[in-house]
Parts: C-alpha cells; sequence; structure tokens
C-alpha cells in the first residue's frame, strides 16, 4: 500500500531532551516536506526537500533540523525542544516539487514538551 | 506572496442540507488549488484539486469546487451532507514566491464541518 509513515504517533518529552520524528514513504516521491498544525494557525511549512541531499527552509524552521540522505525517508530532529513546539506534525510527499502535484500526507505525530 | 482565506472557522449543517465551504486565494498568477480532508486523529486526504483545465472540478466522496477567477475563490460544495462528512477541511494554493520548489502548498486555516441528524 502506498503510503508515509510517521513515527511515532504520540510522543510526551521533556524541555531539551533530543528527539527524532521518523518519517518514510514507500512511493519513490522525490518531494517530502514537514508541516505542524496549530488550533487556529492551520497548517505551517517547517522544512522541504526537493531530493536527496536537497532541503530547504519552510515558512517556520526555528528549533528544527531535517536531513535527507535517502529518497525514503525524511527525520525531523527537535535539538532541544521546548514548550512552544508542543503540536501536531505531518509529514508529507510528493511525486515531484513542481507545481500542480497534490501530497499524501502521513498520519500525524502529536508531540507534547513539557 | 500567495495567501488562503477560509470564511468561517466552523459550519454546521443538517444531514441532507447543502454543504458550502468558502475559500479565497490571492495570488499574481493563475495558481493550482486544493482542497483537503482531515478526519478526526487521521492525516490530511486530498479531496480534489483545480490545475487549470476545468474550472469545475470534482472530487471524491461527491464533492466539487468551483475556480472563479474574477472573484479569486474556489469554494467547496455538495449538494447533500452525510454525516461521514463532518471533517475539518482545509484550501490550499500553490506557493509561487519560493525559489526552490512550486510544489510548496499554502494552507488556510481549515473549516470545521459538523453533520446534525
Amino acid at each position: 500500500e502506498a503510503q508515509v509513515t510517521q513515527n511515532p504517533r504520540y510522543l510526551i518529552t521533556v524541555t531539551g531532551k533530543k528527539l527524532t520524528v521518523t518519517c518514510s514513504q514507500n512511493m519513490n516521491h522525490e518531494y517530502m516536506s514537514w508541516y505542524r498544525q496549530d488550533p487556529g494557525l492551520g497548517l505551517r511549512q517547517i522544512y522541504y526537500s526537493m531530493n536527496v541531499e536537497v532541503t530547504d527552509k519552510g515558512d517556520v524552521p526555528e528549533g528544527y533540523k531535517v536531513s535527507r540522505k535517502e529518497k525514503r525517508n525524511f527525520p525531523l530532529i527537535l535539538e532541544s525542544p521546548s514548550p512552544n513546539q508542543t503540536s501536531l506534525y505531518f509529514c508529507a510527499s510528493s511525486l515531484t516539487g513542481a507545481a500542480g502535484y497534490g501530497y499524501t500526507f502521513g498520519s500525524g505525530t502529536r508531540l507534547t514538551v513539557v | 506572496a500567495q495567501s488562503v482565506t477560509q470564511l468561517g472557522s466552523h459550519v454546521s449543517v443538517s444531514e441532507g442540507a447543502l454543504v458550502l465551504l468558502r475559500c479565497n486565494y490571492s495570488s499574481s498568477v493563475p495558481p493550482y488549488l486544493f482542497w483537503y480532508v482531515q478526519y478526526p486523529n487521521q492525516g490530511l486526504q486530498l479531496l480534489l484539486k483545480y490545475t487549470s483545465a476545468a474550472t469545475l472540478v470534482k472530487g471524491i466522496n461527491g464533492f466539487e469546487a468551483e475556480f472563479k477567477k474574477s472573484e479569486t475563490s474556489f469554494h467547496l460544495t455538495k449538494p447533500s451532507a452525510h454525516m461521514s462528512d463532518a471533517a475539518e477541511y482545509f484550501c490550499a494554493v500553490t506557493r509561487l514566491d519560493y525559489g526552490g520548489s512550486q510544489g510548496n502548498l499554502i494552507f488556510g486555516k481549515g473549516t470545521k464541518l459538523s453533520v446534525k441528524p
């Protein structure tokens, strides 16, 4: 089944403890992206990647890192999480970064930083 | 810069009634537009998209949307609401102000649809 898989689905952590949220897609998509969803703010883009070793900042990149060493994987790294990073995170992929292609989304990771 | 405005953060309709969810966009060039649906505790699922072909776009689950350039709108409609349509709906526009990917999407803030029996 074609899908984007995120892990974990739920995570509670403490301020300052490094964490990684994994994202993997099995559709050979070139483009991948991370969004965070907050009530009343919709989805805001954190980082995106056009292809392996090509990443760029979205609208809210502060406090996050990403890497794209393999086409299928696009992990999101929080080096020193803070409470304002408590949010619902979505990974998405698309065939290419060209306009007109829709995204396939993962099921989300609900992160709580205390 | 592109932007998307969804009018009404909450919309409530009765089962069998017309569903109308409003989306207005701003873009200096003809955009690509999308509607996504998010069911509780799930990711977003593509409902339909406009990519400059027909202005009336049909999607899944009986939804459709009409691109109106003169009104800069892309409203989502369904003739008869079903209980299973209760979800949050997001309108999105292709981002064109980035030097890299034109596939980046800007999302509206979402509209929660409630369906009353």
